[in-house]
């Protein structure tokens, strides 16, 4: 298996445009999970789907970010309009059932807002 | 106050020496605890995970966790260079509404000098 897939793996843009994340998480996983890494604050937990459902999204930030799963097989992360401190190393997770340590990384997208 | 505290070093030791890591928690409901090793400009990998306290090896790496102090550590004997990287220390709650949700800790970032 090819493992969790990212792309962009780096995207540079400016302040105000729309950012579009994307991710295939691995064949069979019936979880995925957007986290956002920073110095600052480490790896925080965004939004998590079960079978394509969001079941918590109480770690997105604002309105301005948005995340979609429209089949089993990949999800998007937005961020519109997208700010500075929008600049972080954004992962996507995913993971079969709720054994722990399931979760696998991909190798994440490394956002820079101008 | 953060759920998982874990200091962020960085922490250098030369070859051979044992490494030592650890992390503090606040939440008593926390069921499973997991190591991350993450190397600069990658995904986390898991290391290996336990569930409440006791001691788990796993090759040169032993994890520790006293629920009682509410204190997680990771051991890595025989250092070797390739073992530079940041650790994150995660842990979980078992509820099946909650999923497989991690709360991580900052990370440790570890340098093994040849």
């Amino acid at each position: 298996d090819a493992g969790v897939i990212q792309s962009p793996r780096h995207e540079v843009t400016e302040m105000g445009q729309e950012v579009t994340l994307r991710c295939k998480p691995i064949s069979g996983h019936d979880y995925l999970f957007w986290y956002r890494q920073t110095m600052m604050r480490g790896l925080e937990l965004l939004i998590y789907f079960n079978n394509n459902v969001p079941i918590d999204d109480s770690g997105m930030p604002e309105d301005r970010f948005s995340a979609k799963m429209p089949n089993a097989s990949f999800s998007t992360l937005k961020i519109q309009p997208s700010e500075p401190r929008d600049s972080a190393v954004y992962f996507c997770a995913s993971s079969f059932g709720l054994e722990p340590g399931e979760q696998y990384f991909g190798p994440g997208t490394r956002l820079t807002v101008t | 106050q953060k759920e998982v505290e874990q200091d962020p070093g960085p922490l250098s030791v030369p070859e051979g020496a044992i490494v030592s890591l650890n992390c503090t928690y606040s939440n008593s409901a926390f069921q499973y605890f997991m190591w991350y090793r993450q190397y600069s400009r990658k995904g986390p990998e898991l290391l290996m995970y336990t569930y409440s306290s006791g001691n788990k090896e796993d090759g040169r790496f032993t994890a520790q966790v006293d629920k009682s102090s509410k204190y997680i550590s990771l051991f890595i004997r025989d250092s070797q260079p390739s073992d530079s990287a940041t650790y994150l220390c995660a842990m979980m709650i078992m509820i099946k509404a909650a999923g497989n949700k991690l709360t991580f800790g900052g990370g440790t970032r570890v340098l093994v000098k040849p």
